[in-house]
């Protein structure tokens, strides 16, 4: 069974610019999960998508967005970049929730580097 | 709120040595909590989870026990491997919008 991907691998950016980031999730996986991974402040949720909906949203400012697609693969975007964004972007997906103990599963992350 | 702490790091340890990582978290009503693992250059998998109190969760010979009275998760293991060397991230989960709240990560490095 695929695991989830994420492209791409690494992503160097300026500045200003804009940044989308792609996701897969496990085959019969609705509920995508996003979140960052910062130097020194650990995981923080950024997003959640099931069934093509924004379902919930962490602590973070309006130029995060993205998208989950009707064959539930989902994008992240990060408009006017700042160098603070710099960091790894996971991507999670489960079935859809409740259970509230449904685990996630992973991608390896893309990581985001603003000069 | 809800959040998550966990010792911070880095640990090292010799091979066989036993290892424990302390959690603790702060949440309303019952969450179920979890113990994830990132090796180097891979993304997080799940090790282990606990969804009510005094359960234990258990994988690959470590073990958590959810105390709801002490408010912890601590993750253990009797004698690590070099292959051990990862980091790990406690984290709970509400059914509040499904959202995780993680620890920062403890990382562990084991010595042969």
């Amino acid at each position: 069974e695929a695991g989830v991907t994420q492209s791409p691998t690494h992503l160097i950016k300026t500045r200003g610019q804009q940044a989308t980031l792609r996701c897969s999730p496990i085959s019969g996986h609705t509920s995508v999960y996003w979140y960052q991974q910062a130097l020194g402040l650990g995981l923080q949720f950024l997003l959640w998508y099931d069934e093509g909906e924004e379902r919930n949203r962490g602590n973070f400012p309006p130029r995060f967005s993205g998208r989950q697609f009707p064959n539930y693969s989902s994008e992240l975007n990060v408009n006017a970049l700042e160098l603070e964004d710099s960091a790894l972007y996971l991507c999670a997906s489960s079935f859809s929730a409740p259970p509230e103990d449904q685990p996630q599963h992973f991608g390896d992350g893309t990581r985001l580097s603003i000069l | 709120g809800n959040s998550v702490t966990q010792m911070e790091g880095p640990v090292t340890l010799s091979e066989e040595a036993f290892l424990t990582i302390n959690c603790t978290y702060t949440a309303t009503g019952y969450p179920s909590l979890f113990w994830y693992v990132q090796y180097p250059g891979e993304g997080l998998q799940l090790l282990l989870k606990a969804t009510k109190a005094d359960d234990k969760g258990s994988n690959k010979g470590f073990e958590a026990t959810y105390r709801k009275e002490t408010t912890s998760f601590h993750l253990e293991k009797g004698s690590v491997q070099v292959s051990d060397s990862a980091v790990y991230f406690c984290a709970l989960s509400k059914n509040t919008g499904n959202q995780f709240y993680f620890g920062t990560g403890t990382s562990l490095t084991v010595i042969p």
